[in-house]
């Protein structure tokens, strides 16, 4: 039972462009997710994360946007950047055991440039 | 570098051998989190300890056991190995127990390859 899930494999952009990376969840008691960034050979690298008291977050070219009547958070990246290029991970966990991250499949981006 | 280290990179062992993971979690942690991310599963949660104790538990195989040190290092322990458990192991730290939300920092991983 996949209870988070990016639906999309793989992302292509051009530079410069904003990238916009989905997540779904079906599991109603997540109130806290997480996005994730991994280059090959690396560990994933925490980027952003937001409660579900909030419908928006932003740090720097990230912004995180959680919709919780539709279960669904997205990632935007503006602008993109090629050093931006990696697999992107969403992440939650709720209650008592938010140290449990149920991960979604992750999605490659590619930024052209 | 997100400051959690994990031996070995890599490692190769033949079916029902026994082999152990390390991993030391950023200064200050008391959290560390143990994930496994095969090619079909993605990145499944094992285990976690704080301050020396397990705090939660995810789908963990019988096979496989995890402690945490008084100086707060993780070990993982996999026995009687399978095909099945190659796949890159990584280590996380965070600052809480788990009853708030709080950010996991990851280390390299490990890859275990089974022969």
């Amino acid at each position: 039972d996949q209870q988070v899930k990016q639906n999309s494999p793989s992302l292509s952009v051009q530079e410069g462009r904003i990238s916009i990376l989905n997540c779904d969840y079906t599991n109603s008691m997540f109130d806290y997710f997480l996005w994730y960034k991994k280059y090959p050979a690396e560990g994933p690298t925490f980027l952003i994360s937001i409660s579900s008291i909030k419908d928006k977050n932003e740090d720097g070219r990230f912004t995180v946007f959680l919709n919780k009547s539709a279960k669904h958070l997205s990632l935007h990246i503006v602008p993109s950047q090629p050093g931006d290029s990696a697999v992107y991970f969403c992440a939650a966990s709720f209650g008592t055991s938010y140290g449990k991250l149920t991960f979604g499949q992750g999605t490659i981006l590619t930024v052209h440039p | 570098d997100s400051g959690v280290t994990q031996t070995p990179k890599h490692l190769i062992t033949a079916t029902g051998q026994r082999v152990t993971l390390r991993c030391s979690p950023r200064s200050g942690d008391l959290s560390v989190y143990w994930y496994q991310q095969s090619l079909d599963q993605g990145l499944q949660f094992l285990i976690q300890y704080y301050n020396g104790e397990e705090r939660a538990k995810g789908n963990i195989l019988e096979r496989f056991s995890a402690q945490q040190f008084p100086d707060l290092h993780s070990e993982l322990n996999l026995s009687s190995l399978e095909l099945g458990d190659s796949a890159l192991y990584f280590c996380a730290s965070s600052l809480l127990a788990g009853g708030g939300p709080d950010t996991q920092y990851f280390g390299p991983g490990t890859r275990l390859t089974v022969l």
